[in-house]
C-alpha cells in the first residue's frame, strides 16, 4: 500500500530559526514528490516538486532534498518568519497514476 | 476564473439533509479532484475526474456520497442523508493537462461542512 509517514506531527520554533521537516514514502512506482504549504482555513498551495533524478531545489527561503534511494525527503526552512506557520504536506505522485498519495502534514508554529 | 472556486464557503445542516458542494475549477484544467479534510487530518481522496472519462470513485466513503461533472468543468458533490461524522473540510482540486506545472494540484480554499 502507498504511504506517505511525515514527522514531527507538529514544531515550534522561535522566528528566526532554521527547521528541518522531514517525509518518508512507500508509494511505487514513483514520479515525482511535492511539498504543499497550507495556511490555515486555505487550500494547499505547491511549493517545490522533486523528480527522481533531482536531489535538491529552493524555492526562496525554502529548500526541499530527496534521497530517492532510501525513499525520503526533508524539506528546510531558513530564517523562519511570523507567516511561514502552516502545515506543511509532503505529496507522493505514483507512476502510471494520478491520484497522489498525501502525507497527513506538519504543523509548523513559529513564535516572535 | 483565477483560481479554483468553491461555495459555499460555509455550510450548517442538520443531521439527515442533503448537501451540494459546487467547485468550478481553473479554466482549461481537465483534471479534477475532491478531498475531504477532518479537523487536524490529512486530505482523504473522495473521487477523481479526467477529462470524458469515468471517474475514479475509489476514496467515497458510502454510496451516501456522489458527485458528478457537466461539460467537464463545474463538479458537484452531493452528501445524502448527512451525518456528523461527515463534518469536515471539502476541498476541490483541478489540474493542468500539461507542460510546466502539469501535475501540480491547485487547490479550492474548500467548503466547511458542520452536520449538527
Amino acid at each position: 500500500k502507498n504511504q506517505v509517514e511525515q514527522s514531527p506531527q507538529s514544531l515550534i520554533i522561535l522566528e528566526g530559526k532554521n527547521c528541518t521537516l522531514q517525509c518518508n514514502y512507500t508509494v511505487s512506482p514513483f514520479s515525482n514528490l511535492r511539498w504543499y504549504k497550507q495556511d490555515t482555513g486555505r487550500g494547499p498551495v505547491s511549493l517545490t516538486i522533486m523528480t527522481f533524478s533531482e536531489n535538491t531545489k529552493s524555492n526562496g527561503r525554502y529548500t526541499a532534498t530527496l534521497d530517492a534511494d532510501t525513499k525520503q525527503s526533508s524539506l528546510h526552512i531558513t530564517a523562519s518568519q511570523l507567516s511561514d506557520s502552516a502545515s506543511y504536506i509532503c505529496v507522493v505522485s505514483p507512476g502510471g497514476s494520478y491520484i497522489p498519495t498525501f502525507g497527513r502534514g506538519t504543523s509548523l508554529i513559529v513564535h516572535p | 476564473g483565477a483560481g479554483v472556486s468553491q461555495s459555499p464557503s460555509n455550510k450548517v445542516t442538520e443531521k439527515g439533509k442533503d448537501v451540494e458542494l459546487r467547485c468550478d475549477p481553473i479554466s482549461g484544467h481537465t483534471a479534477l479532484y475532491w478531498y475531504r479534510q477532518s479537523l487536524g487530518q490529512g486530505l482523504e481522496f473522495l473521487i477523481y475526474f479526467q477529462g470524458n472519462s469515468a471517474p475514479d470513485k475509489s476514496g467515497l466513503p458510502s454510496d451516501r456520497f456522489s458527485a458528478e461533472r457537466t461539460g467537464g468543468s463545474v463538479s458537484t458533490l452531493t452528501i445524502q442523508r448527512t451525518q456528523q461524522e461527515d463534518s469536515a473540510v471539502y476541498l476541490c482540486a483541478s489540474r493542468p493537462p500539461s507542460g510546466r506545472l502539469a501535475g501540480e494540484l491547485f487547490f479550492g480554499e474548500g467548503s466547511r461542512l458542520t452536520v449538527l
